[in-house]
């Protein structure tokens, strides 16, 4: 089955570029939707955005200036990037298989997310 | 901007019955939102409860069933249990590529 791991610095500094990779193992990453889901400490869950092995992508309108998501198929790994990043984008984020190709919005495995920090 | 609407909290006594709905601001839920439905325990990462309006994602036991109640999406629980004590989310699909979630409603079995 497939597993999915996030890693990445856990702290990040005001006005940086937060940077995360999720690790695919169990499965191939191709004919997939990826995407990154965070979740500020004590609040609900915000979707940042997907992006196909094919390279088509697409962000959440709040974030799409400052986000990128890429999928790696040679390294099996699907990364997130976040600029100018401030202490509201402080939060756990996940990576997750979306099942676009069938039913968008079903999001399935889930990682077990990795907490940012963003602070001087 | 159209925003997913839920309630936020919620109380069921064991072996009840709840219905948690998933609306929006402006206008009507239908299958064409694909709502879908998370549970998430504290320190864990959620889980898929139901996808598309109501089919069942695997393990899940039978007593958690989706449908669309009016102009919103539900999810119902029935026979609840005390480990059904958890925060529950809707995510919707607004077309486009755009996937949101509503605020989410924290479910307590007292």
């Amino acid at each position: 089955q497939v597993q999915l791991q996030e890693s990445g610095p856990g702290l990040v500094k005001p006005s940086e570029t937060l940077s995360l990779t999720c690790s695919v193992s169990g499965g191939s990453i191709s004919s997939y939707y990826w995407s990154w889901i965070r979740q500020p400490p004590g609040k609900g869950l915000e979707w940042i955005g997907y992006n196909h092995y094919n390279g088509n992508s697409y962000y959440n309108p709040s974030l799409k200036s400052r986000v990128t998501v890429s999928v790696d198929t040679s390294k099996d790994q699907v990364s997130l990037k976040l600029s100018s990043v401030t202490a509201a984008d402080t939060a756990v984020y996940y990576c997750v298989r979306d099942r676009g190709e069938i039913v968008p919005g079903w999001f399935d495995p889930w990682g077990q997310g990795t907490l940012v920090i963003v602070s001087s | 901007q159209t925003v997913v609407t839920q309630e936020p909290s919620f109380s069921v006594s064991p072996g009840g019955t709840v219905t948690l709905t998933c609306g929006l601001s402006s206008g009507s839920v239908s299958t064409t939102y694909y709502p879908t439905w998370y549970q998430q325990t504290p320190g864990q990462a959620p889980r898929t409860l139901i996808y598309n309006t109501n089919i069942r994602s695997s393990g899940v036991p039978d007593r958690f069933s989706g449908s669309i109640l009016g102009n919103r999406a539900a999810l119902t629980i029935t026979g609840a249990q005390a480990d059904d004590e958890s925060d529950y989310y809707c995510l919707l699909y607004m077309g486009g590529g755009l996937r949101v979630f509503g605020g989410g409603t924290k479910l307590t079995v007292l």
